[in-house]
């Protein structure tokens, strides 16, 4: 399968400081990304989809202007947490897919807001 | 939308016997069906799939069949082994929305007991 490759794999950061979690795809062109957030022994939950050059949309109930998410090329897309709380902390992970219906994930990136 | 919904959400089994997760889903419309397998604090690993138009598929001791009819696809893992232990979901691809969306299932865990 295709390689997601998402950066850091663990964070901890200061409450209202800002995280920013890079999703790369190693050996495709990624037309779209998405977001997901899981809590511990729960499903992944979709916050967010991008299309490269395009703006964001985002699921029901998730503030676009706290999680800031940026597909500026074909191979990487960005999530910011900005002003972070302990509320945010989770584990988030991304995923990629070329146009195909597969969607191919990364590592996911543990998050602990302190 | 979408709504998938999995069972059980706990299995255990004897190394070497079957495995059977199931899952439904409410949009008649969506057309591609994966399965996941995620091992603690990682992302989660594409292990097979199915789309809308063939109702059973099979990869070595892992196969999934699909009824479009009654909108189920489960998952059948014969011969387990302890390496198999890990979390499942099944997730659906609504064909309405981007290509590699997806909705996923609450998850199953599976505990495979040497």
């Amino acid at each position: 399968g295709a390689v997601v490759s998402q950066h850091p794999s663990r964070v901890i950061c200061k409450s209202g400081t800002s995280v920013k979690i890079e999703c790369r795809s190693l050996d495709f062109q990624a037309t779209t990304m998405f977001w997901y957030r899981q809590f511990p022994k729960q499903s992944l939950m979709l916050m967010a989809t991008s299309n490269e050059g395009s703006k964001a949309t985002y699921e029901q109930g998730v503030e676009k202007d706290k999680f800031l998410i940026n597909h500026a090329s074909l191979t990487l897309s960005t999530l910011t947490v900005t002003s972070a709380h302990p509320e945010d902390s989770s584990f988030y992970i991304c995923s990629a897919t070329g146009g195909r219906p597969e969607a191919f994930f990364g590592q996911g990136t543990r998050l602990t807001v302190v | 939308g979408e709504n998938v919904e999995q069972h059980p959400s706990t299995l255990s089994v004897q190394e070497g016997d079957s495995a059977v997760i199931k899952c439904t889903y409410s949009d008649s419309a969506s057309n591609y069906f994966p399965w996941y397998k995620q091992e603690l604090g990682k992302g989660p690993q594409l292990i097979i799939d199915i789309r809308s138009n063939v109702g059973e598929k099979k990869d070595q001791r892992i196969a999934v069949t699909l009824n479009k009819t009654a909108k189920h696809f489960s998952l059948h893992i014969t011969e387990t082994q302890p390496e198999d232990s890990a979390v499942y979901f099944c997730a659906a691809s609504p064909s309405s929305g981007n290509t590699g969306k997806l909705i996923f299932g609450q998850g199953t865990t599976l505990q495979v007991k040497p």
